[in-house]
């Protein structure tokens, strides 16, 4: 079973591009977390949110609780935009399989 | 600060083995989670302890022992390795239970198991 569904696995861009990845999930929340993860491995939290959307420069991220969906897009993509990005919901946190960014300059 | 760490960051065990990956974080958190990461897959939650004195198995606990032994500190014992234990390992903390708070991570530890 797969509670947090991410989509699209891979995705490769241009430098410049506006970039969207998405989550569908199963489970009921509080709030659902984006997060990334690079190449080196290290994961840290990008957003946490619960209603609406949220903006952190290039990083936009938005939820529709109803939908139970959640988007992240990238615009003015980088190459060091480049990162696994995964999506978490979940008391103890279900994730998904993480979508694979790649920013070719 | 230095958030949670986590040691060794790599190790190569024997199968039959037994090792314990260590975990501390300095945020004065009360939630700590064990998660392993594998190829296409998401990662998936070993055990957590959602405050000091406490630990609850999660999706994945066979094979695995855990030990809360202070609020900072949080660790993971395989006391018999096996191959099916290869894989990358992170330990989270978080001030609460529950997904209304940020998750902070370590930086992982790569086990293989021959």
């Amino acid at each position: 079973k797969n509670e947090v569904e991410q989509s699209p696995q891979n995705l490769t861009a241009q430098e410049g591009e506006f970039i969207t990845i998405n989550c569908s999930y199963s489970v009921g929340i509080s709030a659902l977390h984006w997060l990334q993860q690079h190449p080196g491995g290290g994961i840290v939290s990008l957003f946490m949110l619960s209603s609406g959307k949220k903006k952190h420069g290039r990083l936009i991220a938005t939820i529709n609780i109803q939908e139970k969906h959640s988007s992240l897009h990238i615009t003015a993509s980088h190459p060091r935009d480049s990162a696994v990005y995964i999506c978490a919901v979940g008391n103890q946190f279900y994730f998904g399989t993480g979508t694979s960014l790649t920013v070719i300059p | 600060n230095a958030g949670v760490t986590q040691t060794p960051k790599f190790q190569v065990l024997k199968t039959g083995q037994s090792m314990t990956l260590q975990c501390a974080q300095d945020m004065n958190h009360n939630s700590m989670y064990w998660y392993r990461q594998d190829p296409g897959m998401g990662l998936r939650l070993i055990y957590y302890s959602a405050s000091e004195g406490t630990t609850d198995k999660g999706e994945v606990p066979n094979g695995y022992n855990v030990s809360r032994l202070n609020k900072r500190e949080f660790s993971l014992r395989l006391e018999s390795a096996a191959p099916s234990q290869t894989s990358v390992y992170f330990c989270a903390s978080s001030e609460s239970l529950g997904d209304t708070g940020e998750l902070f991570f370590g930086e992982g530890s790569r086990l293989t198991v021959l």
